[in-house]
């Protein structure tokens, strides 16, 4: 099973809309946390860490943990259509930082 | 922006054959990563480096081997090469651990 599971694994939200993506750690080790996103053809780009407990806002993306459920989530306000892309959740291991993917999550951002 | 490049964007391989995959980055980052993409598996890492003349496995290193010869190279070997090992490849670098990492463009390898 994979250390790291995102949701949905896919989802479409009208232009202006919020996006809400999911993220959780199944191992304790794994606390650290980046969102990346991969538009079709090209490699993925860091959008935000997010390290401790509570949101980190930069710009329309607010990311929120809890360190407790290591649940992490990724809310873009008024969305894109460039915003359409592949999500991935990134989780960092606290000793070794080893970085663990999970599976990502394809958002479609419809005009 | 950290640049990573990486050589061939493409590739098609035979069943048995070794193929190099290459990774450059100018920006002087100490780590280096090796990833293959597969729908519904994300990234997964197949071997890292922390600086030149080092190389450690990943989570998926069976049928490669890696080599850091440089800061700047790192080349993903598929010394016999299977289908199973079709996929497209990205090699990434970091400053540290738990630093962002910078993706390049990736290569798309196809084994007949």
């Amino acid at each position: 099973q994979q250390k790291v599971q995102q949701s949905p694994e896919s989802l479409s939200v009208p232009e202006g809309g919020m996006a809400s993506l999911n993220c959780t750690s199944s191992d304790r080790n794994f606390q650290y946390f980046w969102w990346y996103r991969q538009h079709s053809g090209e490699g993925p780009k860091a959008l935000m860490s997010i390290f401790s407990d509570g949101d980190k806002k930069e710009g329309r993306f607010t990311a929120h943990l809890n360190k407790a459920s290591l649940h992490v989530s990724l809310h873009i306000r008024d969305s894109q259509p460039s915003d359409s892309a592949l999500y991935f959740c990134a989780a960092i291991h606290t000793g070794n930082y080893k970085y663990v993917f999970g599976a990502g999550t394809r958002l479609k951002v419809i005009a | 922006e950290a640049a990573v490049t990486q050589s061939p964007r493409n590739k098609v391989a035979v069943t048995g054959g070794k193929v190099t995959l290459s990774c450059n980055q100018t920006n002087n980052h100490n780590n280096m990563y090796w990833y293959r993409q597969d729908t519904g598996h994300g990234l997964r890492l197949i071997h890292y480096s922390y600086g030149a003349g080092s190389t450690e496995k990943g989570d998926i290193p069976d049928g490669y081997k890696a080599s850091r010869p440089s800061q700047e190279n790192f080349s993903l070997i598929l010394e016999l090469a299977t289908p199973s090992q079709t996929s497209v490849y990205f090699c990434a670098s970091g400053p540290r651990g738990e630093d962002t990492q910078y993706f390049g463009p990736g290569t798309r390898l196809l084994v007949l």
